[in-house]
């Protein structure tokens, strides 16, 4: 167990929705990161977030926007799903951003 | 896109033998690090190896880096049935607020 929690574990949503993923930061952590991994690849860096700011970003568009919280914990927001939205969503948190990070046990997001 | 490759893709060996799984990168990095993934499920830290180091070591594994070569290798030894799992190398590139940047992973497979 890390201490990373993501909720909900699985959701079905239908092309043109909105969805919303959650994360519970490692008590302390106060960096949370999330990636998407699609069947058969390794993980793809979304954003990171640090003390409530977004502070990195990775090749993803503007419908995928988060939140970090005061308590470190952390929501994914994706606007207008599309069907290749459909992976497995990882939230990460770590003391800082170049140590060691600590996955939740991510949420299956399957669009249809 | 996906900086790192892991090789092979697949490994398949017997209870006991040792595994040894590479994996390569493209930019500087700070550190590096593997990940352990069972079943598509969230991504178990194994060890990190910083930049400045070359080898190390944790219970039955060991990890060597080499910077000039971008290249790093995970090696399991006496491996156990519940060894197989997907294996990750992920780079930070340098920069921190990017996030990792994972490969396509090592598929191993522990025959009992």
């Amino acid at each position: 167990e890390t201490g990373v929690t993501q909720s909900p574990t699985h959701l079905i949503k239908t092309r043109g929705q909105q969805v919303t993923l959650r994360c519970s930061s490692q008590s302390g952590h106060n960096t949370v990161s999330w990636y998407q991994q699609a069947l058969g690849q390794g993980p793809q860096f979304i954003f990171q977030y640090y003390r409530e700011e977004e502070n990195g970003r990775g090749n993803f568009p503007p419908r995928f926007s988060g939140l970090q919280f005061p308590n470190y914990s952390s929501e994914l927001n994706v606007n207008a799903l599309e069907l290749d939205d459909s992976a497995l969503y990882l939230c990460a948190s770590s003391l800082a951003s170049l140590t060691e990070a600590f996955f939740g046990q991510g949420t299956r997001l399957t669009v249809v | 896109s996906q900086q790192g490759e892991e090789d092979p893709q697949a490994l398949s060996i017997q209870e006991g033998e040792n595994a040894t799984m590479n994996c390569s990168y493209k930019t500087s990095i700070n550190n590096l690090q593997w990940y352990r993934q069972n079943s598509g499920r969230g991504l178990v830290h194994l060890i990190l190896i910083r930049s400045n180091e070359r080898e190390k070591h944790s219970g039955r594994l060991r990890v060597t880096l080499d910077t000039s070569k971008k290249s790093s290798s995970l090696l399991i030894t006496a491996s156990r049935a519940a060894d197989t799992a997907s294996y990750f190398c992920a780079t930070d590139g340098g920069g921190g607020a990017d996030g990792l940047t994972f490969g396509k992973g090592t598929h191993l497979i522990i025959q009992p």
